[in-house]
């Protein structure tokens, strides 16, 4: 199994609302991604968890917070975003990071909105 | 401040055809090269990947080239076909905070024409 899920597939919320995006894998990897991807540009790196701590944090503002609740999961919690927030989320994973790297298997993502 | 760059937005090319995207990177310290292919509203789906200590890799019709010294690695598709028509994205491995991340580059959208 090589896939990423990602739930929701879309989501739309308001700069007051509280919302949360998911990620799941079961591949066994450790090294867990979110990305940012506006529309024309490459993904760009928000979070990287190793081993379900965070190990790096691309400078991204407090309105996002990540949790890696165990090893399969990923959560990024949304609150008071602002409209230029809207964009692609992608979660990926790979096998290992410390070790050396590998490729990243990405999910579908979702796609945000905020109103 | 763009690490990886991809020059060419775009590229057309005949079924059948040889396509190249071409990749740079100005980080020495990069060691390892990875191409993804993504389609609309789905995520990337990695291709083919390159350490730094070689300077070729194929898998079936896709082929990375490395040059290190010039800094410039490239994917070769032979021969095209139409579903391979998608956003290409180069990334590099960079390793200077103590975790592997990676960078992507700007994209190249490949169009193949039947």
């Amino acid at each position: 199994d090589t896939e990423v899920t990602q739930t929701p597939k879309h989501l739309v919320m308001g700069m007051t609302n509280k919302k949360s995006l998911k990620c799941e894998q079961h591949m066994g990897h450790r090294a867990m991604y979110w990305y940012k991807q506006k529309a024309k540009k490459p993904p760009e790196l928000m979070f990287v968890y190793s081993y379900e701590k965070l190990s790096i944090n691309e400078s991204v503002p407090s309105r996002f917070s990540p949790e890696c609740p165990n090893s399969s999961l990923l959560n990024l919690h949304l609150h008071a975003l602002q409209p230029e927030d809207s964009a692609l989320y992608l979660c990926a994973s790979s096998q290992e990071v410390a070790g050396g790297a590998y490729e990243q298997y990405f999910g579908p993502g979702t796609r945000l909105t905020v109103t | 401040d763009q690490q990886v760059k991809q020059n060419s937005p775009s590229l057309s090319v005949q079924e059948g055809r040889i396509s190249i995207l071409n990749c740079d990177y100005t980080n020495s310290m990069f060691d390892y090269f990875l191409w993804y292919k993504k389609y609309p509203a789905e995520g990337p789906t990695f291709l083919i990947s390159i350490s730094s200590i070689k300077d070729k890799n194929e898998d079936g019709r896709f082929t990375v080239f490395l040059n290190k010294s010039a800094k410039h690695l490239s994917l070769h598709i032979v021969p095209s076909q139409p579903g391979d028509s998608a956003v290409y994205f180069c990334a590099a491995s960079d390793y200077s905070s103590g975790t592997y991340k990676y960078i992507f580059g700007t994209g190249t959208r490949l169009k193949v024409l039947a």
